[in-house]
């Protein structure tokens, strides 16, 4: 049963635009929701993380919304860069060390 | 400071054979994790260990995987016999002590069952 999902396989944009990312959740009990970056033939690498008590956090190009009433969280990744281009990952948990991924949305910007 | 690495980068292996998997977590990391990705779908957890004890394994397909955390440091994946469905990505990560601290990943080993 997959707790955590993104809709969404792709995504392109234009180099300097904005990037949205979505990311839905059905287990109201997580409490601790991240992104994750994965080039190709590399693991996967911590972006942003964002807790349940807050409903925005930014860190430079990257903010993160989380609307716990939607059960939804989205990654604004602005300007949007060529090294911006790969496969971002949602994550989740609830009070446990223990992961629960979406299966990720591939980001290409254009130049 | 080194990252987490995992070793082999790649194994193909025949279906009924066994294959072990290693990974050396970020030195000073108690917890040390298990996740596989297949064939492009969401990445999916294994099991978690702290130090030496395993803590949650529920994600263990079954009784074919064997995971060791020896001394609490370097941990193996032993998967026996292989069948198809194990093919995928393997990733190993590691953390410091609280669960909201960062979770590391390795580059992952791909496993290739024919």
């Amino acid at each position: 049963d997959q707790q955590v999902k993104q809709n969404s396989p792709s995504l392109s944009v234009q180099e300097g635009r904005i990037s949205i990312l979505n990311c839905d959740y059905t287990n109201s009990m997580f409490d601790y929701f991240l992104w994750y970056k994965k080039y190709p033939a590399e693991g996967p690498t911590f972006l942003i993380s964002i807790s349940s008590i807050k409903d925005k956090n930014e860190d430079g190009r990257f903010t993160v919304f989380l609307n716990k009433s939607a059960k939804h969280l989205s990654l604004h990744i602005v300007p949007s860069q060529p090294g911006d281009s790969a496969v971002y990952f949602c994550a989740a948990s609830f009070n446990d060390y223990k992961l629960s991924f979406g299966a990720g949305t591939t980001v290409t910007v254009r130049a | 400071e080194a990252g987490v690495t995992q070793f082999p980068s790649h194994s193909v292996i025949e279906k009924g054979q066994t294959v072990t998997l290693r990974c050396d977590p970020i030195s000073g990391h108690d917890n040390l994790y298990w996740y596989r990705r297949v064939m492009g779908k969401e990445i999916k957890f294994l099991l978690h260990f702290v130090k030496e004890s395993k803590q949650d394994e529920s994600g263990m397909p079954n009784n074919r995987f064997l995971a060791e955390r020896t001394g609490g440091t370097y941990s193996t994946l032993k998967v026996q016999p292989a069948e198809l469905e194990d093919s995928g990505v393997y990733f190993c990560a590691s953390s410091q002590a609280r669960h909201t601290d960062t979770q590391y990943f390795g580059p992952g080993t791909r496993l290739t069952v024919l």
